[in-house]
């Protein structure tokens, strides 16, 4: 069963800092992985997905890193935000399901 | 605008009495699911359906039913809740089981 692990699960940075969010998982045979930002209370927004033959995938100042052997996945920001302030989580697709991580709460101090 | 979309947003009901949570895509997408939220567990899901008349179990699929008549609805029924069903639902959607998923706003239940 796949399992998924974000690390850290909270982190608070002044605003401007870059940072990187870590997401690992047990079985290399995935379809894709997808990035999600969640704000307080809210759905679920896409921030970036990287199918399996792909190694990284950019848009704006987030930058997702995806080594599948290594089972393991990076999800860069570039120049923080107060307004970048919410959960990340990352997914993992297999053939049928979307397993999780629980997440990382980021803050970010003007 | 493609989008999912869930209703109610808020729910509040007594334990026993049978509660529907609609699920609706415009995006015709074979692909839809279904998902709890509790504090500590993450996301987890209940139950899936590749296509028209084809469900299937997720991980918590005990206390919920679904149904899958149309492409573009997938209803969540509770035919007894109970407080432990209590959380936040999301419904999701994609092209494909393996494409980029869409989620609704979500659906905060309590169940007294």
């Amino acid at each position: 069963k796949q399992e998924v692990t974000q690390i850290p699960a909270a982190l608070s940075v002044p605003e401007g800092e870059n940072l990187v969010l870590n997401c690992s998982f047990t079985d290399s045979a995935i379809y894709n992985l997808q990035w999600f930002r969640q704000d307080p209370g809210k759905g679920l927004t896409s921030l970036l997905l990287i199918q399996s033959s792909q190694r990284e995938q950019t848009s704006g100042r987030l930058n997702a890193s995806l080594d599948k052997s290594s089972g393991r996945s990076t999800l860069y920001i570039a120049a923080s935000q107060p307004g970048d302030s919410a959960t990340y989580l990352c997914a993992v697709q297999g053939s049928n399901d979307m397993r999780f991580g629980a997440g990382t709460r980021l803050t970010v101090k003007p | 605008e493609a989008q999912v979309t869930q209703n109610p947003r808020y729910l509040i009901t007594v334990t026993g009495k049978k509660l529907t949570v609609t699920c609706s895509q415009n995006m015709n997408h074979e692909y839809m699911s279904w998902y709890r939220q509790d504090p500590g567990l993450g996301l987890r899901q209940i139950y899936y359906s590749m296509n028209v008349e084809v469900t299937d179990k997720g991980d918590v699929p005990e206390g919920y039913k679904v149904s899958r008549k149309e492409k573009r609805n997938f209803p969540l029924i509770l035919e007894s809740p109970s407080p432990n069903q209590t959380s936040l639902y999301f419904c999701a959607s994609s092209r494909e089981g393996v494409s980029a998923a869409f989620f609704g706003q979500g659906t905060r239940l309590t169940v007294v």
